[in-house]
């Protein structure tokens, strides 16, 4: 059964910082990982999505990689701003498609 | 982009009644389309998957008499929470795959948030 943990569950960052997401996942084989974000009371956001056989994925200042043999994933944010304010979620999409538990960012002004 | 609407995004019900909550791809059509459920502070649990034409597979521990899941078209799919219950109070967001087969990449709604009272 396919496990999904993300760390840290809870990042404060002041503005401007640089930051990584962790999320690892118990079963490598995997069609793809898609990073999410989710605003407090509203729906999910997709940000990128990595198909198994890709390294990364880049969009704007979101840097996303895939090291799928050690079942891991990162999420870089350069220049954290305060409206990156989220719960950031990453899913696996194998057999199922399961999330993780998510990390809770503050980025303050 | 692919749109994904849901609908309504808050319903408060008393308990006892059936709520309808409807899950419609705007510009792309879903063969198949997922349901989660997320409860305060806890992560996306996927209820069940529902594809075109055929019955739901559920996941283990949910009530498929209780969770009624109809996908009668490629853009349109229905959750019915029937004989709700407090217990039942929970964001439910749905999800559609564009593409053809399971790289596709998942598109969701903004969720509806259930309360029972």
């Amino acid at each position: 059964k396919q496990e999904v943990t993300q760390i840290p569950a809870a990042l404060s960052v002041p503005e401007g910082e640089n930051l990584v997401l962790n999320c690892s996942f118990t079963d490598s084989a995997i069609y793809n990982l898609q990073w999410f974000r989710q605003d407090p009371g509203k729906g999910l956001t997709s940000l990128l999505l990595i198909q198994s056989s890709q390294r990364e994925q880049t969009s704007g200042r979101l840097n996303a990689s895939l090291d799928k043999s050690s079942g891991r994933s990162t999420l870089y944010i350069a220049a954290s701003q305060p409206g990156d304010s989220a719960t950031y979620l990453c899913a696996v999409r194998g057999q199922n498609f399961v999330f993780g538990p998510g990390t809770r960012l503050s980025v303050l002004p | 982009g692919a749109v994904v609407s849901q609908h309504p995004s808050r319903v408060i019900c008393k308990s006892g009644t059936s709520v309808k909550i409807e899950c419609r791809s705007l510009d792309f059509q879903a063969t198949t389309m997922f349901w989660y459920r997320q409860f305060p502070k806890q992560s996306l649990m996927l209820m069940a998957t529902s594809n075109e034409g055929s019955k739901a597979t559920y996941e283990q521990g949910v009530e498929k008499d209780k969770f009624l899941i109809n996908h009668a078209s490629l853009t349109l799919s229905t959750l019915t929470v029937t004989s709700a219950h407090p217990e039942d109070s929970s964001f439910y967001i749905c999800s559609a795959r564009r593409a053809g087969g399971p790289t596709g990449e998942l598109f969701f709604g903004e969720g509806s948030r259930l309360t029972v009272l």
